[in-house]
């Protein structure tokens, strides 16, 4: 099946620092890419969704400026988490889908990577 | 709009005994349904989906759902649960109209204790 790999996969780092996630398909070319964040027994929440060289299209109430997303290319994407803060610690997982005419249902998720900011 | 309901946070159940996960969904046009399971400090693994055809669709480890369009649900299944199935177990939905947009839609998810 296909595979979908996140670095790190935990991170701590110092209130005020910026911290980058990269997400990257194996074994497929990823035409779509989604973040999520989820919270300790929660669900999770769709923060926004990328397409391959277009700009990221944000959920309601999740900032821009403050979650960046790069989607460069058909195998990778990151999320830049500005300027942190302890609330922003959280569970951050990713997805990646095919094109729809290769795999229109299938969405392949990531390990996940475990920010924790001091 | 879509949504997903999972009614129980948790269910309990020996080893051995049938298992059961409840779903219910809301969409505008024909759902695609799925199922994920999610271990500690892991990422979500696909277990199975509807899309179209058999009501009743056979899955990974064993489980299987049974789509019922009337009542609106989704429900997983496993006919003898394992200690190994104790996990976090979520449903999601899409809507098939493309208006509504390309996004898995979660549930709350409903934590699966299997005792010994």
């Amino acid at each position: 099946g296909a595979v979908v790999s996140q670095h790190p996969s935990r991170v701590i780092c110092k209130s005020g620092t910026s911290v980058k996630i990269e997400c990257r398909s194996l074994d497929f070319q990823a035409t779509t890419m989604f973040w999520y964040r989820q919270f300790p027994k929660q669900s999770l929440m769709l923060m926004a969704t990328s397409n391959e060289g277009s700009k990221a299209t944000y959920e309601q109430g999740v900032e821009k400026d403050k979650f960046l997303i790069n989607h460069a290319s058909l195998t990778l994407s990151t999320l830049t988490v500005t300027s942190a803060h302890p609330e922003d610690s959280s569970f951050y997982i990713c997805s990646a889908r095919a094109s729809p005419e290769k795999s229109p249902y299938e969405q392949y998720f990531g390990p996940g990577t475990r920010l924790t900011v001091t | 709009a879509q949504s997903v309901a999972q009614p129980e946070d948790q269910v309990n159940v020996a080893e051995g005994n049938p298992l059961t996960v409840k779903c219910t969904y809301s969409v505008s046009g024909n759902p695609y349904l799925f199922w994920y399971v999610q271990y500690p400090n892991r990422g979500l693994q696909f277990l199975l989906k509807y899309i179209t055809g058999d009501n009743l669709v056979k899955g990974s480890y064993g489980f299987e759902a049974e789509f019922n369009k009337s009542q609106t649900s989704f429900h997983l299944k496993k006919p003898s649960a394992l200690v190994s199935d104790s996990a976090l177990y979520f449903c999601a939905v899409r809507d098939s109209i493309k208006a509504a947009g390309n996004k898995l839609t979660f549930g709350g998810g409903t934590r699966v204790l299997v005792k010994p």
